[in-house]
């Protein structure tokens, strides 16, 4: 079946820093990929998506590649800001029809000023 | 992007009574929706694939007939939370793709507590 391992935090950087999230999966087929975003007390934002390999997806300083030969689509960040502070979710979804969505177990991310 | 919304967006209730949490698709429709529950500081898990017009598919380990999913039209799906106990608070959230292989769409979520 598919799975989805990120690294657990919780993940702590002082403004400014650079932001790394590791994520690799395990599916059958092409799966898309995607990075949710959790803000305390609210429900899943989509933060970026990848539907094949080597895309990458984007939004709001966040990157992350679709890596079909490491199974991996890890987050990054240049610079993050106070307000990034969030549970960040990596996820798949396999292609064709009405697919359910598999999470991996979120990473906390702490900016301090 | 679409809008999925969720009703209520919290609520507590005492143990024995049941609750119903709606789940609507607001500018499209959606012929399968689906339902997870994230425990505090755990990933989402998959309880149920909503169907319109068919019974709900429950993933392994989920108690149908304590988790009563009705799905009565293409914008709205409800999950029924019977005899609710105190295990039973969680935070419930509902998902919807726009159309077939399409990303999904997520509520923001219900937050449950059973006193």
């Amino acid at each position: 079946g598919n799975s989805v391992t990120q690294m657990e935090g919780p993940v702590t950087l002082s403004e400014e820093a650079f932001l790394t999230i590791n994520c690799t999966y395990t599916a059958t087929g092409y799966p898309s990929l995607f990075w949710y975003v959790q803000y305390p007390g609210e429900g899943l934002q989509l933060l970026l998506k990848a539907t094949k390999a080597d895309d990458k997806g984007s939004n709001k300083g966040f990157e992350a590649t679709y890596r079909k030969e490491t199974t991996s689509f890890h987050l990054e960040k240049g610079s993050v800001q106070v307000s990034d502070s969030a549970v960040y979710f990596c996820a798949l979804m396999n292609s064709g029809g009405y697919q359910k969505v598999t999470f991996g177990i979120g990473t906390k991310l702490q900016v301090i000023p | 992007g679409a809008v999925v919304s969720q009703h209520p967006s919290w609520v507590i209730c005492k143990s024995g009574t049941s609750v119903k949490i709606e789940c609507r698709s607001l500018d499209f429709q959606a012929t399968t929706m689906f339902w997870y529950r994230q425990f505090p500081k755990q990933s989402l898990m998959l309880m149920a694939t909503s169907n319109e017009g068919s019974k709900a598919t429950y993933e392994q380990g989920v108690e149908k007939d304590k988790f009563l999913i009705n799905h009565a039209s293409l914008t709205l799906s409800t999950l029924t939370v019977t005899s609710a106990h105190p295990e039973d608070s969680s935070f419930y959230i509902c998902s919807a793709p726009q159309s077939r292989g399409h990303e999904q769409f997520f509520g923001p979520g219900t937050r449950l507590t059973v006193l």
